[in-house]
Parts: structure tokens; C-alpha cells; sequence
């Protein structure tokens, strides 16, 4: 059974920096390529960025409005998905979630998300 | 970046209903839209993948269409199970771009 366990939310405060972790299980990880996705309260979801797969080199794209301040990575042996996130500001406040994908858009296995408050 | 104008915002429908979401893209995207359904305090449900093609588990009442640059997403006949926010994600150029939801909602 595939499964997405995203951990490392919480309360940061404007400025600050948090790592989220995202689980996989259930697949072969390195075939995948992996996105993150935020969706602030009450809003659609956000594209934040892709890592590709093995074949693909494992190289990465970042929506614009994060480029520079998030960073994504993998730990191909934990079987691990990462988004850093530095300088955070009121507006990065969401839920964050990690999706798999057969192609570089997020497909049908998404974690169940990690809130993320910044504020003072 | 590529705009994804979705609309109707909101939906009201009776059960049994055929109704119909769009979403118009500001660029050509080919076929290479999404639609999501996202339930309240859920994460979001791929439903329909390349523009028509139905993901694996969705109810065959679901259906996606293309037309130009608009694009949609059809229940032929609505369950209240369906009750949800849907979303278009474009994936033709970075950076990806979702519509901005429509809520499906009982008359």
C-alpha cells in the first residue's frame, strides 16, 4: 500500500526556517518523481516544486514564488522527501503536502498534509 | 505564467443532476490538465488525468472534456458523495497552475 507521511509542522516565526519531511513507503521511491503543494486555509492549493526521479537525474523545478527561499531534496535511501524552507513569511502559511507522480505533475497518492503558521 | 480560469465558484445542485465545472486556460496546455476533488479536511483526489482520461478508482459518472482551451469536468448524474471542492491543475509549463476551486453543493 502506497503511503505519504508528511511530518515537521508547526509554528515559526516570520523570518524563521522549517524542514518538512515527507515518508514514502509502499513503492519503489526512486521511480517516482515527487512534489510539494501548499493550500493556505479556505484557498486553492499551491504548486511549489517537483523533484524527478532516477531516470530523470533527479533534478528539480520550483514555482517562481518560492525559488530561492525553498529547497527540495530526497533521501533516496530512507525513502524521504524534503522541503527546506527558509526566510518564511505570514503568506507561507498553509497546509503543505507531498504528492507522487508518474510524470512531474503531482498524480493520485498525496500525504494527508503538515500545517505550517508563521507568525510572531 | 499560465492563468487557469475556473469557474462557477460555487455550484448548487440537486442530487441526480448532470453538472458541469470549466476551466479555461489563458495559453495552450494541450492535454495536460487535471481535475482534483478535495473533500473538507481531506487531501485532494486526482479524478481525471491527460484532460479525459478517468484515474483508477473514480466512478465512471465522472467524465473530462476538452473543447479549445476550455476544459471540463462532467457528473452525468450527481451523488451526494460528490460534494466537494473541485480543482483544474495545468501541467504543461512550469510553474503548474490550479483553477481556483469550485464548490459543488446541495440546492
Amino acid at each position: 500500500e502506497v503511503k505519504l507521511l508528511e511530518s515537521g509542522g508547526g509554528l515559526v516565526q516570520p523570518g524563521g526556517s522549517l524542514r518538512l519531511s515527507c515518508a514514502a513507503s509502499g513503492f519503489t521511491f526512486t521511480d517516482f518523481y515527487m512534489s510539494w503543494i501548499r493550500q493556505p486555509p479556505g484557498k486553492a492549493p499551491e504548486w511549489l516544486g517537483v523533484i524527478r526521479n532516477k531516470a530523470n537525474g533527479y533534478t528539480t523545478e520550483y514555482n517562481p514564488s518560492v525559488k530561492g527561499r525553498f529547497t527540495i531534496s530526497r533521501d533516496n535511501t530512507q525513502n524521504i522527501l524534503y522541503l527546506q524552507m527558509n526566510t518564511l513569511r505570514a503568506e507561507d502559511t498553509a497546509i503543505y503536502y507531498c504528492a507522487r507522480g508518474a510524470t512531474v505533475a503531482p498524480g493520485g497518492y498525496w500525504g494527508q498534509g503538515v500545517m505550517v503558521t508563521v507568525s510572531s | 505564467d499560465i492563468q487557469m480560469t475556473q469557474s462557477p465558484s460555487s455550484l448548487p445542485a440537486s442530487l441526480g443532476d448532470r453538472v458541469t465545472i470549466t476551466c479555461r486556460a489563458s495559453q495552450d496546455i494541450g492535454n495536460y490538465l487535471r481535475w482534483f476533488q478535495q473533500k473538507p479536511g481531506k487531501s485532494p483526489r486526482l479524478m481525471i488525468y491527460g484532460a479525459t482520461n478517468l484515474a483508477a478508482g473514480v466512478p465512471s459518472r465522472f467524465s473530462g472534456s476538452r473543447s479549445g482551451s476550455d476544459y471540463s469536468l462532467t457528473i452525468s448524474s450527481l451523488e451526494s458523495e460528490d460534494m466537494a471542492d473541485y480543482y483544474c491543475l495545468q501541467s504543461k509549463e512550469s510553474p503548474f497552475t490550479f483553477g481556483s476551486g469550485t464548490k459543488l453543493e446541495i440546492k
